[in-house]
């Protein structure tokens, strides 16, 4: 299957501070990406979703972009908690096949 | 709403025995269930997409006779791995998407481990 199986780079940061992931895409066609969020030993929950129609989008404490000239994806957690430790990934969806392929994904430990 | 659950949550079996993997969603209809494999510390690997009531479509390097998918049903698929092998010891993650939409909803994972 199609993904980039890394392993997987970490950000440390404060709590209180802001959290930047970064994520680079693949595939100038895809017109749909998602960030999620994966606890230990669960599956991915949704974090916030954005259109290629789009270059930002905001959520709750959560900020999606896109540049698309790059081929890059980024996403803002605003006032890091503890409880927002966790790997993140970001999916693209794959027009050809209306499939996701995930990226390599980041571990975020937050500091008390 | 849209909840995804998978059974069992872990399973050990022994080296050369089969294994089902269910899949359901729980109050929505799944046209499509993806299935994905996620060996520790590494990002999720589409292994198929399965649409109801018809054969699923396997990733490059995913062997279709060792994983069988059946999606019998809108709300349930199942993976089976057959003669399975240590180094098929992963976590199986499947995920449902209702008609076109881009949004999938994912299951909790099985987390398999062939002794």
């Amino acid at each position: 299957g199609e993904s980039v199986g890394l392993h997987l780079p970490t950000l440390s940061v404060q709590e209180g501070d802001n959290s930047i992931i970064n994520c680079a895409y693949s595939n100038s066609a895809s017109d749909y990406f998602i960030w999620y969020k994966q606890e230990s030993g669960k599956g991915p929950q949704f974090i916030i979703d954005i259109r290629s129609n789009m270059d930002k989008r905001q959520g709750q404490r959560v900020t999606v972009l896109l540049n698309k000239t790059v081929k890059h994806l980024s996403l803002q957690i605003a006032a890091t908690q503890p409880g927002d430790s966790a790997v993140y990934f970001c999916a693209e969806n794959r027009v050809d096949g209306n499939k996701l392929v995930f990226g390599a994904g980041t571990i975020l430990r937050v500091k008390s | 709403g849209a909840v995804v659950s998978q059974h069992p949550s872990r399973v050990i079996c022994k080296s050369g025995t089969s294994v089902k993997i269910e899949c359901r969603s729980l109050d929505f209809q799944a046209t499509t269930m993806f299935w994905y494999r996620q060996f520790p510390k590494q990002s999720l690997m589409l292994m198929a997409t399965s649409n109801e009531g018809s054969k699923a479509t396997y990733e490059q390097g995913v062997e279709k006779d060792k994983f069988l998918i059946n999606h019998a049903s809108l709300t349930l698929s199942t993976l089976t791995v057959t003669s399975a092998h240590p180094e098929d010891s992963s976590f199986y993650i499947c995920s449902a998407r209702v008609g076109a939409g881009y949004e999938q909803y994912f299951g909790p994972g099985t987390r398999l481990t062939v002794t």
